[in-house]
């Protein structure tokens, strides 16, 4: 199975601080990741897919890059309403696995 | 527009199996391309259960694998969850999840049920 360690598991920022959230695999996985914003009470959300390519409707400010094993998450400038846990997810192979999910809160 | 909706017991006792059905609204679930099942547990991350194909091949997670089945009613537009021996390592949020129209990765999940708890518990 494909280990994702995603870090931090949980980070504070001020509103419009740039935060970037990390996502390492255990073996190569191209490009074959999704992002996912899961707000409390809720569903995840699917952000972006193919590492990079941001979903219909998302806003601008997230972002996603990398490839192989390293991949990057970034909010270029946090809102009040990015408050949420967030997810990376391959889809290599099966059986897909999630990292264990970056917490974002507001200082 | 495509809807989720799990339903299904919300308690079980250990050893009991878990039973649980998705109905969709907005896609066929005899000609969608997959439908997948997702797991987390309070206060923890996300977990795949297993997705079932339209071909009809069904993948599990390794670690359930001896435990889960996953089938397609077309008949209700439905698709269900069955999870045996349960434990209370079982008690988690049970999401139904599927990708949009056109999209043919291998776990790429769309559109989400809003969830239901199961509790495992004597």
């Amino acid at each position: 199975d494909i280990q994702m360690t995603q870090s931090p598991s949980s980070l504070s920022a001020f509103v419009g601080d740039r935060v970037t959230i990390t996502c390492q695999a255990s073996q190569d996985i191209s490009n074959y990741l999704n992002w996912y914003q899961q707000k409390p009470g809720k569903a995840p959300k699917l952000l972006i897919c193919d590492a990079s390519n941001l979903e219909t409707g998302v806003p601008s400010r997230f972002s996603g890059s990398g490839s192989g094993t390293d991949f990057t998450f970034t909010i270029s400038s946090l809102q009040p309403e990015d408050i949420a846990t967030y997810y990376c997810q391959h889809y290599n192979n099966f059986p897909l696995t999630f990292g264990g999910g970056t917490k974002v809160e507001i200082k | 527009q495509v809807h989720l909706q799990e339903s299904g017991p919300g308690l079980l006792k250990p050893s009991e199996t878990l039973s649980l059905t998705c109905t969709v609204s907005g896609y066929s679930v005899s000609s969608h391309y997959y439908w997948g099942w997702i797991r987390q547990p309070p206060g923890k991350g996300l977990e795949w259960i297993g997705t079932i194909y339209q071909s009809g091949s069904t993948y599990y997670n390794p670690s359930l694998k001896s435990r889960v089945t996953i089938s397609v009613d077309t008949s209700k537009n439905q698709f269900s969850l069955e999870l045996t021996s349960v434990t209370a390592t079982d008690t988690a949020v049970y999401y139904c999840a599927t990708p949009a129209e056109g999209v043919f990765r291998l776990g790429q999940f769309d559109y989400w049920g809003q969830g239901t708890l199961v509790t495992v518990s004597s």
